[in-house]
């Protein structure tokens, strides 16, 4: 049983498109998270959410929008993409924010913007 | 926040115990230390966690002397399927949320 899942695992667009990334956990986690991992592999928060409602907002340009329908999932919507946004996604989650907790990673999503 | 300092690269033969140290001298009273894994294509799994002395799971060990400064990261009898990188953290209370450093990688020979 997959924990953490996210679709597509590749994305290659082209700038000025609009896409998004899906995540869904079936854990039964109250938080999730997303992260961008870039060619350095460097891992960043972006945003995470808590019971549907924003928690973290990290400076990441509002072409870049997370959406909670539900505690399972955390969708992210990009805008405009640029050159720059080309990376790989992660999309995590933790039973809840009390600290310390563990994070559970999906798989990731590397997008490629030409 | 506090900063991690990790070596950047590691190598080790099969069998062998691999100790990864990691450095963070401003770490918090109320922090935790955690270490994750990470394959090439995957999202990082976590390893281990402690708040002081010593913490010894299936996998790995983790040391934290009295004074919190550092940690190591302790691998029994590495295999080949070690090979990854290793992050260490040291958690943010005030902002609930893990920074994640550059991490340790470690290449396992046959």
């Amino acid at each position: 049983d997959t924990a953490v899942s996210q679709t597509p695992k590749y994305l290659v667009t082209q700038m000025g498109n609009d896409k998004s990334i899906k995540c869904e956990q079936n854990l039964g986690h109250d938080t999730m998270y997303w992260y961008k991992q870039d060619s350095k592999k460097f891992l960043k928060i972006m945003f995470s959410y808590n019971n549907k409602e924003l928690i973290i907002n990290e400076t990441v340009p509002n072409r870049f929008s997370p959406k909670s329908p539900d505690k399972a999932h955390l969708n992210l919507h990009i805008n405009s993409l640029e050159l720059g946004d080309s990376a790989v996604y992660f999309c995590a989650s933790s039973q809840d924010l009390n600290w310390p907790y563990e994070q559970y990673f999906g798989p990731g999503t590397r997008l490629t913007v030409t | 926040l506090a900063k991690t300092t990790q070596p950047i690269s590691m190598d080790s033969y099969e069998g062998q115990e691999v100790n990864i140290t990691c450095s963070h001298n401003n770490i918090a009273t109320n922090d935790y230390i955690t270490w994750y894994q990470q394959f090439p294509s995957q999202g990082p799994r976590f390893i281990i966690q402690g708040y002081k002395t010593k913490v010894t799971n299936e996998v790995a060990s983790l040391f934290i002397p009295a004074d919190r400064k550092s940690s190591t990261l302790s691998l029994p009898r590495v295999s080949l399927s070690d090979t990854a990188v290793y992050y260490c953290l040291v958690g943010d209370m005030t902002t609930d949320k893990l920074i994640f450093g550059t991490g340790t990688r470690l290449q396992v020979f046959p």
